[in-house]
């Protein structure tokens, strides 16, 4: 079945730096590739999704980039602030079920 | 727009109990996702409903089961439950069962299994 690895599992970084975080996926059917941010006791919230059609996207100081051929996509956060400081989950879906799978996050931590 | 409910926010059962929790979709989505979150596991997928009927399913045990309502509306329920349940489930909803349809994630139910 599909199979979606992230990197790095912690990230810290200092104020105003930018954070890059990679995720790969096994199927090549895969067509949604979205990304969640989790907060201490809130659930997943989307920050950045992108299609298979698309290459880059942006969005602010979020960026997503997906390379099809290799199979793997990228979260770029620029300026980083204090309030970034969460879970970054990223996920794909496609292929025969449709339903998302997830890495098993990144925590990322901005220091002032 | 309201976002996706769930209720209750926090359970604690003891082993062999069963419990029911309950999804309030996004106003007009008609597809409800369950996930349980676990900080070994981290998300997985229990099962979709659309139009009342279980679509796709994870591959978790039977005692895990749903159900959905003419108004979209999801419950899930876990019967006997063991230690291991203990966990954060989430549901999501989505406007169809299209791949590319964002999922948009209610705050989630905690459970304790004692």
């Amino acid at each position: 079945g599909e199979n979606v690895e992230q990197h790095p599992s912690t990230l810290s970084v200092q104020e105003g730096d930018s954070a890059v975080i990679k995720c790969t996926y096994s199927d090549s059917a895969s067509n949604y590739f979205p990304w969640y941010k989790q907060e201490l006791g809130k659930g997943p919230q989307l920050i950045i999704d992108i299609r298979s059609n698309v290459g880059e996207k942006k969005d602010q100081r979020i960026a997503v980039t997906l390379n099809k051929t290799a199979k793997h996509f990228s979260l770029h956060i620029t300026e980083t602030q204090p309030e970034d400081s969460a879970v970054y989950f990223c996920a794909a879906t496609g292929g025969s079920q449709g339903n998302l799978i997830f890495g098993k996050g990144t925590k990322l931590s901005v220091k002032p | 727009k309201a976002g996706v409910t769930q209720t209750p926010r926090y359970l604690i059962k003891t082993r062999g109990q069963q419990v029911t929790l309950s999804c309030s979709p996004i106003s007009g989505h008609r597809s409800v996702s369950w996930y349980q979150q676990t900080p070994g596991q981290g998300l997985q997928f229990l099962f979709e409903y659309f139009s009342e009927t279980q679509r796709n399913k994870g591959n978790f045990p039977g005692r895990f089961s749903g159900r959905q309502f003419s108004n979209s509306r999801s419950e899930m329920n876990v019967s006997t439950l063991e230690l291991g349940d203990s966990a954060l489930y989430l549901c999501a909803s989505s406007p169809q069962r299209e791949s590319t349809d964002t999922q948009y994630f209610g705050p989630g139910t905690r459970l304790t299994v004692l």
